[in-house]
């Protein structure tokens, strides 16, 4: 069973389209995560939400806009696609804790190719 | 700033030989310290945490991580390396200066094990 999936796995797409990532958790977990991997792998938390609230908006264009219709599902919709925008896109989810101290779960990523 | 450093980009050990794969922080708070296993084309893998207590900590697939508080330092370990082990691994530790539930990320350091 997958605990954390995505779809697509692979995207490529031209310049200036509009494009969607969908996530779902089968965990239970109560937080899920959007982060970006550039190519040299570094990997920056993007937004998060908790329990559907969003709690976590870093500075993303807003051409992101993360959406997250319940606890288990959360979706990312990337409008005017930019070559910059090619990425590997990962999703996490984790059970927040009072403390924040639990482990994430990511997905097996999307990668997007802007051409 | 809350910030986390892996020093070395890449580190090679030959395989029945001892790794150490490093990492060292800054926070302002309490550290909850974290490591992922990331293998090719895969999503992120939890390894082990850091949250208080014992400063040795023991993970998944026989690694482990000594908490040093006076160097600031969370360092993955294992005693005898596996060409299994090779993958690229990140050091992560909690934000509390954002005032969410983020967590930093390290650049990763990639472990290549010589048979």
């Amino acid at each position: 069973d997958t605990a954390v999936s995505q779809t697509p796995k692979y995207l490529v797409t031209q310049m200036g389209n509009d494009k969607s990532i969908k996530c779902e958790q089968n965990l239970g977990h109560d937080t899920m995560y959007w982060y970006k991997q550039d190519s040299k792998k570094f990997l920056k938390i993007m937004f998060s939400y908790n329990n559907k609230e969003l709690i976590i908006n870093e500075t993303v264009p807003n051409r992101f806009s993360p959406k997250s219709p319940d606890k288990a599902h959360l979706n990312l919709h990337i409008n005017s696609l930019e070559l910059g925008d090619s990425a590997v896109y990962f999703c996490a989810s984790s059970q927040l804790g009072a403390g924040g101290y639990n482990e994430q779960f990511f997905g097996p990523g999307t990668r997007l190719t802007v051409l | 700033a809350q910030s986390v450093a892996q020093p070395e980009d890449q580190v090679n050990v030959a395989e029945g030989n001892p790794l150490t794969v490093k990492c060292t922080y800054s926070v302002s708070g309490n550290p909850y310290l974290f490591w992922y296993v990331q293998y090719p084309n895969r999503g992120l893998q939890f390894l082990l945490k850091y949250i208080t207590g014992d400063n040795l900590v023991k993970g998944s697939y026989g690694f482990e991580a000594e908490f040093n508080k006076s160097q600031t330092s969370f360092h993955l370990k294992k005693p005898s390396a596996l060409v299994s082990d090779s993958a690229l691994y990140f050091c992560a530790v909690r934000d509390w200066g954002s005032g969410t539930y983020k967590y930093i990320f390290g650049t990763g350091t990639r472990l290549k094990v010589l048979a």
